[in-house]
């Protein structure tokens, strides 16, 4: 019963290194997310996933990428890291029915120094 | 566009006391659905209460009512009798239907005293 599985869970870059955020669901969702948690901001939407084969810009995607490799797994790259992306990243998933909510990953803790 | 607003950032309420967290939202959409989830400073999310926008009646879950006033989109989360344990930092977050993107409001951090 992993549910929304993450990784990595902390994770240290220096500005301009790259890394791949993995996040995998075993529930069968069509629906994918990336989050990003800040101080005072909320969870914003970078990108997300309707489904399988799809992806769409969110509320701030600016210096990322997704690809959704199947239906189970939706990675988040960043190509060249910015101070301005330490954070804390979530996967979430949820089922197309309307009244479904979001199921979140643990988190990944992001620092770029 | 599709916003959350939650304007109290920090709130204090005495243990066994109602506490209510506000929250107003905008949208355009006919058709959407309200959430609020709960992250305590482990920083997991965990999903507390859910109301759909053609809802007739307010959703409840235990110790949990969400204040569901569609005219003037708010969405009002209402924790009766709380505990030590509710001290945590709570999300108001809306569904937009036609898109199935979910958006989140600022959060408001609740501390519960003995």
């Amino acid at each position: 019963n992993a549910g929304v599985t993450q990784t990595p869970k902390f994770q240290v870059l220096k500005t301009g290194q790259s890394m791949t955020l993995q996040c995998a669901q075993d529930m069968n969702h069509n629906s994918m997310y990336w989050y990003r948690q800040d101080p005072g901001m909320g969870l914003r939407l970078i990108y997300y996933s309707a489904s399988e084969g799809t992806t769409d810009k969110g509320e701030v995607p600016n210096g990322y990428n997704v690809s959704r490799l199947n239906k189970r797994e939706f990675s988040l790259r960043l190509e060249s890291a910015a101070p301005s992306q330490t954070s804390v990243y979530f996967c979430a998933s949820s089922p197309l029915p309307r009244d479904e909510k979001l199921f979140f990953g643990s988190g990944t803790q992001l620092s770029v120094l | 566009a599709q916003k959350i607003t939650q304007t109290q950032p920090g709130m204090f309420v005495q243990e066994k006391e109602a506490v209510t967290l506000d929250c107003t939202y905008d949208t355009s959409d006919p058709s959407y659905g309200l959430f609020w989830y709960k992250q305590p400073s482990s920083g997991e999310m965990i999903f507390l209460i859910y109301q759909g926008s053609y809802d007739q009646q307010n959703a409840t879950e235990g110790r949990y009512s969400l204040n569901f006033q569609k005219a003037r989109k708010s969405a009002n989360l209402v924790i009766s009798a709380s505990q030590l344990g509710d001290s945590a930092m709570y999300f108001c977050a809306m569904r937009s239907n036609n898109f199935n993107k979910f958006y989140f409001g600022s959060g408001t951090k609740l501390n519960v005293k003995p």
